[in-house]
């Protein structure tokens, strides 16, 4: 078990460009959950996979965002036209759905720089 | 909706000094907590939690005892030491059969000093 892990772990970006971002969570979790976790905040939720069906998308989720799972096991966040407001922290977690016992683990982040 | 409240930060400590982190929250039903810890640069680490009313989590000498009575999960440590110094976040899981997504605080930095 090598844990969660994201690539990559830092993007200096243009605005205007699109990035994308992948996390491979640990085997046999079905469910992953993306984050975004700016200075000085806590992690705010922003979308998450049972397998490879996307579940629940926050508000946050603007249309530029887009993210799969396609074979329910590693994901890809995609962020087109990317703004200033989009440097951040990203998030990658990973569960083992089994009710009130769930527990989610994080990865390292990769965090966005958009110039 | 749910939400989590922190006490705000930084706390200062010199080593080996009693560590009390205030969280409160709010949420319908019974949902499971959980307080985790980022060290500088690094992702978020789960450092314990409890999943129902009186239930305590411990881990590395730091504790934390659900208290559905007061809605609070207030971490503690009898002893601090200087690799203590991160931030650390409470944070809240919705009762089973609701949302599986995590609520979180905005974190309160411990620094920890000689």
């Amino acid at each position: 078990d090598t844990g969660v892990s994201q690539d990559p772990r830092h993007k200096i970006t243009k605005r205007g460009q699109n990035v994308t971002f992948r996390c491979d969570p640990i085997s046999e979790h079905n469910r992953l959950y993306w984050y975004r976790q700016t200075l000085g905040q806590g992690p705010e939720f922003l979308t998450y996979f049972q397998n490879e069906a996307q579940l629940e998308k926050s508000r946050l989720l603007s249309d530029r965002f887009s993210a799969e799972r396609p074979k329910g096991s590693f994901s890809t966040l995609e962020i087109q036209r990317t703004e200033q407001g989009d440097s951040a922290m990203y998030l990658c977690a990973s569960s083992l759905a089994k009710g009130a016992r769930e527990t989610q683990y994080f990865g390292p982040g990769t965090r966005l720089l958009v110039l | 909706g749910n939400s989590v409240t922190q006490m705000e930060g930084p706390v200062t400590l010199s080593e080996e000094a009693f560590l009390t982190i205030n969280c409160t929250y709010t949420a319908t039903g019974y949902p499971s907590l959980f307080w985790y810890v980022q060290y500088p640069g690094e992702g978020l680490q789960l450092l314990l939690k409890a999943t129902k009313a009186d239930d305590k989590g411990s881990n590395k000498g730091f504790e934390a005892t659900y208290r559905k009575e007061t809605t609070s999960f207030h971490l503690e440590k009898g002893s601090v030491q200087v690799s203590d110094s991160a931030v650390y976040f409470c944070a809240l899981r919705g009762a089973a059969g609701t949302a599986s997504k995590l609520t979180f605080g905005t974190g309160t930095r411990l620094q920890v000093t000689l």
